[in-house]
């Protein structure tokens, strides 16, 4: 079946640094990919939406300048948090969106820690 | 704006019981409804969903769920659980036509062997 690899699964980085989250489908082509953030016994935020070519579409209230997304391949897309704070401490997760109708791939998540 | 409950954030069970996880959504336009599964360590993965057709939809591991369009409504069941049940379970609902998907708080479930 279709697989996601989301990369790193955990980061710890220090207030003022920026981190990057990498999500691949590995065995198909994503023409769409979601980045969400789930805080501890919360539902998961979606926080932007981005398609292969062209600019993230954002979730009112994410910061585009905090969290840049660059989708530029069909099976690759990133997450960057710039100059991240404690508060960005979060589990964030990506999923793919191949051809099929809501077929939807989750990654398995990457546990950001900020100290 | 659109929304999705899910009440009992934690349910604990013994094996062989049976299970039932609330689903209620806001939005009433025509939706495409999920249910997400996520185990310890692992990824989401998907139990089963609805587009349209019998509202009584069966799903993987033995669960099924029912749409009650009346009732804004699409709960979870399954008739025996069992100890490899025990994750945590999230309702989706997506808009016909919008890929986005909104997603419930999540029900951890715990079953006791």
């Amino acid at each position: 079946g279709a697989v996601v690899s989301q990369h790193p699964s955990w980061v710890i980085c220090k207030s003022g640094t920026s981190v990057k989250i990498e999500c691949r489908s590995l065995d198909f082509q994503a023409t769409t990919m979601f980045w969400y953030r789930q805080f501890p016994k919360q539902s998961l935020m979606l926080m932007a939406t981005s398609n292969e070519g062209s600019k993230a579409t954002y979730e009112q209230g994410v910061e585009k300048d905090k969290f840049l997304i660059n989708h530029a391949s069909l099976t690759l897309s990133t997450l960057t948090v710039t100059s991240a704070h404690p508060e960005d401490s979060s589990f964030y997760i990506c999923s793919a969106m191949g051809d099929s109708n809501y077929g939807y791939t989750f990654g398995s998540g990457t546990r950001l820690t900020v100290v | 704006a659109q929304s999705v409950s899910q009440h009992n954030h934690h349910v604990i069970l013994s094996e062989a019981a049976s299970l039932e996880l609330g689903c209620n959504y806001s939005y009433g336009g025509t939706v495409n409804l999920f249910w997400y599964v996520q185990y310890p360590g692992q990824h989401l993965q998907l139990l089963l969903k609805y587009f349209s057709g019998d509202p009584l939809v069966k799903g993987i591991k033995g669960f099924e769920a029912e749409f009650i369009k009346s009732k804004f409504s699409f709960n979870l069941r399954k008739p025996s659980v069992q100890w490899s049940d025990t994750a945590e379970y999230f309702c989706a609902v997506g808009l016909y036509g919008n890929n986005r998907l909104a997603f419930g708080k999540g029900n951890q479930v715990v079953v006791i062997p």
